[in-house]
C-alpha cells in the first residue's frame, strides 16, 4: 500500500514557469522526503523535511510540510527542460516500521 | 552517481523460473532496501536488510527472499516467477542504526525484469 499520494498525477508547463505538486499521507511520520526519477532510471534524493519543520529550501526547490493536514508540497521555481522527470514523495512513520514508502508520483513535463 | 550498482540491468525470464538480482552498496552504508516499481507506479517496498538480517518486509509473498553479505552487498531472489513480477527492481543503500527513522536513500539504476 502507498502511504503518500501525489497530486496532480501529471503536469505540463513551459520553461521558466513554476511547478507545484502536492503529497498527502495518512499516518503520522518522522520525516518526508522528495525524490526525482528520470525515465526508467534510479531515484535521486532531492530534499528531506522533518516532522517538526514547516519549510525547507534547496536551490530552486521549496518544500512545505503541514502535519495537521498530513500534506506536503514541492515547488520548483523557474523550471528548465532538464527538470522533466517524475517526482515522488516518501514518508517513514511507525505504521510502516520506519521504512520509506512512496507515493505514485507526479510526472512533470517542462516544454522548452 | 550514487555509488550503488545493480546487476544485471535488464533480463528476460519465463513464468515459473527463478531470478537473482544483485546490488553493491555505497561504501560506508550498512542497510539495503529493495523496491519493486511497476510501469507508471511508485516504488513498492519489498524488504530491508540491516547488518545481514531482514529488518522489515512489505506486502510481498515468501517467494521474494533476500540476503545481505558481510560487505553489505545484497541479493534479491524471486522464485516461481509470475507475469506480474515484471517490473524495475530498485536497490537503495543507506546508513542507519536499525530502528531509527529512515534518512536519505541512495538508489541504484535498477534491474528491469521482464517475465514472459
Amino acid at each position: 500500500s502507498q502511504q503518500g499520494e501525489e497530486d496532480p498525477q501529471a503536469l505540463s508547463i513551459q520553461e521558466g514557469e513554476n511547478a507545484t505538486m502536492n503529497c498527502s499521507y495518512k499516518t503520522s511520520i518522522n520525516n518526508l522526503q522528495w525524490y526525482r526519477q528520470n525515465s526508467g532510471r534510479g531515484l535521486v534524493h532531492l530534499i528531506l523535511i522533518r516532522s517538526n519543520e514547516r519549510e525547507k529550501h534547496s536551490g530552486r526547490l521549496r518544500v512545505t510540510l503541514d502535519t495537521s493536514k498530513k500534506s506536503s508540497s514541492l515547488l520548483i521555481t523557474a523550471s528548465r527542460a532538464a527538470d522533466t522527470a517524475s517526482y515522488f514523495c516518501a514518508t517513514d512513520g511507525e505504521a510502516a516500521g520506519n521504512k520509506l514508502t512512496f507515493g505514485g508520483g507526479t510526472r512533470v513535463l517542462v516544454k522548452p | 552517481e550514487t555509488g550503488v550498482t545493480q546487476s544485471p540491468t535488464h533480463l528476460i525470464k519465463t513464468r515459473g523460473q527463478q531470478v537473482t538480482l544483485r546490488c553493491s552498496s555505497q561504501s560506508g552504508h550498512n542497510t539495503v532496501s529493495w523496491y519493486q516499481q511497476a510501469l507508471g507506479q511508485g516504488p513498492q517496498f519489498i524488504f530491508q536488510y540491516y547488518r545481514e538480517e531482514e529488518n522489515g518486509r512489505g506486502n510481498f509473498p515468501p517467494r521474494f527472499s533476500g540476503l545481505q553479505f558481510p560487505n553489505y552487498s545484497s541479493e534479491l531472489n524471486v522464485n516461481a516467477l509470475e507475469l506480474d513480477d515484471s517490473a524495475l527492481y530498485l536497490c537503495a543503500s543507506s546508513f542507519s542504526s536499525g530502528r531509527a527513522p529512515t534518512g536519505e536513500l541512495f538508489f541504484g539504476e535498477g534491474s528491469r525484469l521482464t517475465v514472459l
